[in-house]
């Protein structure tokens, strides 16, 4: 089972940031938050991951409470291309671990 | 360009026939996976390959078989003994040293039974 919980779904108005959130009270301490994100009929897109520190790339930046019990992932400034489901997944940091799925947060973005 | 090329896109198979889906890299990643997607739903480990000539199963094996004769191949075969192989089927790689290592994903390949 997922280890992570997310909300079903969520809309966000074109131009605004878009703040999707995640729990995982039963993270363990070698465990990074990875986001990755589908779009209809496409294979799954690697986004951002995270341990503990807070981490900001091109795409989108994760925000992680001190305890490390959940995190926020944001795109700051929604497009209508950001349209997809949102996966939040725990992972352990052997390289070869695979990934387990939940049903992730369907981002509308609205015009 | 590197990436995962999965083929054919869409596939159809009649009942009672084995299919086989491919998966290569160029990223010479050392794991690779197979997930399954049903409709409104997430992904299912199938099988994954931490190394060549190495495979283990992952939460829904039955039915499905795979071989890693090569670093950059890791076909799915669906077998008749699978009950419902209508699905996405998608393939993944990932470098297995190093922490934290992403997957990349293909873009999928949509089996659907005549």
């Amino acid at each position: 089972d997922a280890k992570t919980t997310q909300p079903t779904s969520m809309d966000c108005a074109e131009g605004r940031a878009a703040n999707l959130p995640c729990n995982h009270s039963t993270i363990s301490g070698n465990e990074y938050v990875y986001w990755y994100r589908q779009i209809h009929s496409q294979g799954p897109q690697y986004i951002i991951h995270g341990l503990k520190n807070n981490e900001t790339n091109e795409m989108a930046s994760l925000i992680i409470t001190e305890d490390r019990k959940s995190s926020t992932l944001i795109l700051p400034h929604a497009t209508l291309r950001d349209t997809a489901v949102y996966y939040c997944i725990v992972r352990g940091n052997s390289g070869n671990t695979p990934l387990v799925f939940g049903k992730g947060t369907r981002l509308s973005v609205i015009a | 360009d590197g990436g995962i090329t999965q083929s054919p896109k869409y596939l159809f198979r009649k009942e009672g026939q084995n299919v086989t889906l491919s998966c290569e890299q160029n990223l010479n990643h050392d794991a690779m996976y197979w997930y399954r997607q049903d409709p409104g739903q997430g992904l299912r480990l199938i099988y994954y390959s931490q190394i060549v000539n190495d495979f283990q199963k992952g939460d829904i094996a039955e039915g499905y078989s795979v071989s890693r004769e090569k670093k950059e191949s890791f076909p799915l075969t669906v077998t008749s003994a699978q009950k419902n192989p209508t699905a996405f089927y998608l393939c993944a790689s990932s470098q297995q040293q190093g922490a934290a290592q992403p997957q990349h994903f293909g873009d999928g390949t949509r089996l659907s039974i005549l």
